[in-house]
């Protein structure tokens, strides 16, 4: 399997709704990375997870809450979303904190 | 601040013919850089990587060429197809001070394969 996976692929929820994205990969990386990214816009990092453990949280709102089970999965808990929220979240792994990164297909999430 | 910037925010091109995709950095820290194709509705797909030890690296139809005196990266297409037309976003690995690969990307070009 070499390849980054994404569920769902599209999300629609309300401001009071609890939802969470996943991701999954099993090439063995041991670096995983949420990326929130608006239309014409490059990807912006929001967290890293490196050997499990969170490395990187780019001051993002306590509304997004990533967790990382074990080596393979990579979950983004969300709640009380706002409507700017609305983005296609990317995840992403590499082998490890210092090589290419490998991206998911997204979930297209509308906050309404 | 640290910043990844593109002077052309849309290329067109015509088939058959090659593609040069620029782009600017400003981190002179910076030892790695990546390029990325996003096709609309998809992740961004890995095309190629360099690092600061090299000024160039080949792979199929596309080159990489890394200028660390003027900061400047470009991205080469060969023999140019309409299924390159995407957005290409070049990406460095910034400085953060530690070991985690942190990407900061570009604003990014769009290429527009005319047939």
């Amino acid at each position: 399997d070499t390849e980054v996976t994404q569920t769902p692929k599209h999300l629609v929820m309300g401001m009071t709704n609890k939802k969470s994205l996943k991701c999954e990969q099993h090439m063995g990386h041991r670096a995983m990375y949420w990326y929130k990214q608006k239309a014409k816009k490059p990807p912006e990092l929001m967290f890293v997870y490196s050997y499990e453990k969170l490395s990187i949280n780019e001051s993002v709102p306590s509304r997004f809450s990533p967790e990382c089970p074990n080596s393979s999965l990579l979950n983004l808990h969300l709640h009380a979303l706002q409507p700017e929220d609305s983005a296609l979240y990317l995840c992403a792994s590499s082998p490890t904190s210092y090589n290419e990164q490998f991206f998911g297909p997204g979930t297209r999430l509308t906050v309404l | 601040g640290e910043s990844v910037g593109l002077h052309l925010p849309t290329l067109s091109v015509q088939e058959g013919d090659n593609s040069i995709i620029n782009c600017a950095y400003s981190n002179s820290a910076s030892d790695y850089f990546i390029w990325y194709k996003q096709e609309s509705g998809k992740g961004p797909q890995f095309i190629i990587d360099i690092r600061s030890n090299m000024d160039k690296r080949q792979g199929q139809r596309v080159t990489v060429l890394l200028n660390k005196t003027v900061k400047h990266l470009s991205l080469q297409i060969a023999a140019t197809q309409p299924g390159d037309s995407a957005v290409y976003f070049c990406a460095e690995n910034g400085d953060d001070g530690g070991a985690t690969n942190k990407l900061i990307f570009g604003t990014g070009t769009l290429l527009a394969v005319q047939p």
